[in-house]
């Protein structure tokens, strides 16, 4: 039971570079969420899924897009990438809206 | 808004002491109280969980009360081990929307 896995775990881009963050998870949850983690700041909720073809903004959206076509993907979109959007970032999903999250490993983004 | 306050850390503690992270909470309505744990490289993991006023949530040997007349949700331990190094988030949800909210993490060393 694979879980939440997130692709790559690792990348450094260019500032203006466009890149996808995959996320995909095999517990038919319902919800899946979107965090970054910056150092010593805890998590902060970018976008979230209560379903496929429904999304919605968290805390800090900005420069940031989704698209949820089916139910076990949820993949993170950056246009043009800034040095503000260094972070590392966490998806998660949960079965129902008061559930517990399950995460992924996160994929560490480095812009340069 | 809903907000979660912990205890800044670092804590460094010796194998067998007792540990206590604090973990303050604001919320309109009546939330749900988590705490995860994060070990080093990897995403969080659920530790335990209350879902209303007085529940204890337990695992691991970690204890949390939910106390709603001082909105706490401290998390103990009576005896650490090295193996709970790790970064601890305290987290709540509310039933009047989507969003968990995190604290900002504790960061947890148990020295032998």
């Amino acid at each position: 039971n694979a879980g939440v896995t997130q692709t790559p775990k690792f990348r450094i881009l260019k500032i203006g570079q466009s890149m996808t963050l995959q996320c995909t998870q095999d517990m038919n949850h319902n919800y899946m969420y979107w965090y970054r983690q910056d150092p010593g700041m805890g998590l902060k909720l970018i976008y979230y899924s209560v379903g496929a073809g429904i999304t919605d903004k968290g805390e800090v959206p900005n420069g940031y897009n989704v698209s949820r076509s089916t139910t076990e993907d949820f993949p993170l979109r950056l246009e043009l990438a800034a040095p503000s959007q260094t972070s590392v970032y966490f998806c998660a999903s949960a079965y129902g809206q008061n559930q517990p999250q399950h995460f992924g490993d996160g994929t560490r983004l480095s812009i340069l | 808004g809903d907000s979660v306050t912990q205890m800044e850390g670092p804590v460094t503690l010796s194998e067998e002491a007792f540990l206590t992270i604090n973990c303050t909470y604001t919320a309109t309505g009546y939330p749900s109280l988590f705490w995860y744990v994060q070990y080093p490289g990897e995403g969080l993991q659920l530790l335990l969980k209350a879902t209303k006023a007085d529940d204890k949530g337990s695992n691991k040997g970690f204890e949390a009360t939910y106390r709603k007349e001082t909105t706490s949700f401290h998390l103990e331990k009576g005896s650490v081990q090295v193996s709970d190094s790790a970064v601890y988030f305290c987290a709540l949800h509310t039933n009047t929307g989507n969003q968990f909210y995190f604290g900002t993490g504790t960061s947890l060393t148990v020295i032998p």
